[in-house]
């Protein structure tokens, strides 16, 4: 069974502060994705990373996966309370694309 | 063009109830899957169908069933409604399968309530 643990579970902070979410687990991916879901709503593309080490920046966000395609960062410079939500990574593997979600962190950032 | 649409919003239901749900893939999209998210936790899931057919199944018992239609919108159908089957049922499409990219666009999911 593949697992992805996401780290931490809960991050509360100051609008302007930085900040890493961590995707871990012991399985190889074929690609991984980040999400972010606000309440009520389903979640929303934010990247795919296919390449072990590969490094994709969107504006504030940067996400890089590991060398091994077993864990992902997401890391948010400079934090705006528009950041606030639940961020999931999600793993691709398998021969028919199962996809296997993290458990998810939930993001406040306070103005 | 429109998003992955699923409906109805929200369904409150009785255990023992059946229940069907339904999801319109984004236009030219024939992969859909089904995912169960259970509150604070991230998405699990389901089935994946492609072309009509089943070409994926999570841990879930035979009281989760789905299809696909020819017009490659789909439905979830779960049997015998237990309280834990409270949850947003989420749909995700995609326009391929079985390549190393898996990009799934996801609807805005159904709430679903089990009384």
């Amino acid at each position: 069974t593949q697992l992805l643990e996401q780290s931490p579970q809960f991050l509360s902070i100051q609008e302007g502060e930085n900040l890493t979410v961590y995707c871990n687990s012991s399985s190889v991916f074929s690609s991984l994705q980040w999400y972010r879901q606000e309440p009520g709503e389903g979640p929303v593309l934010l990247v795919t990373v296919v390449t072990g080490g590969e490094v994709k920046k969107l504006k504030r966000l940067t996400f890089q996966f590991g060398d091994a395609r077993k864990d992902s960062s997401l890391h948010i410079t400079a934090a705006q309370p528009g950041d606030t939500g639940l961020y999931l990574c999600a793993g691709a593997g398998g021969g028919y694309q199962k996809v296997t979600f993290g458990t998810g962190t939930k993001l406040q950032v306070i103005p | 063009d429109a998003g992955v649409t699923q409906s109805p919003t929200h369904l409150i239901k009785t255990r023992g109830q059946q229940v069907t749900l339904r999801c319109s893939p984004i236009s030219g999209h024939k992969s859909v899957s089904w995912y169960q998210q259970v509150l604070g936790q991230g998405p699990q899931f389901i089935f994946q169908y492609y072309e009509k057919e089943e070409r994926g199944r999570g841990n879930f018992p035979d009281r989760f069933s789905a299809r696909q239609f020819p017009n490659y919108s789909s439905e979830l159908n779960v049997n015998a409604l237990l309280l834990g089957d409270s949850a947003l049922y989420l749909c995700a499409s995609s326009s391929r399968t079985g390549s190393s990219y898996n990009e799934q666009f996801f609807g805005p999911g159904t709430r679903l309530t089990v009384l």
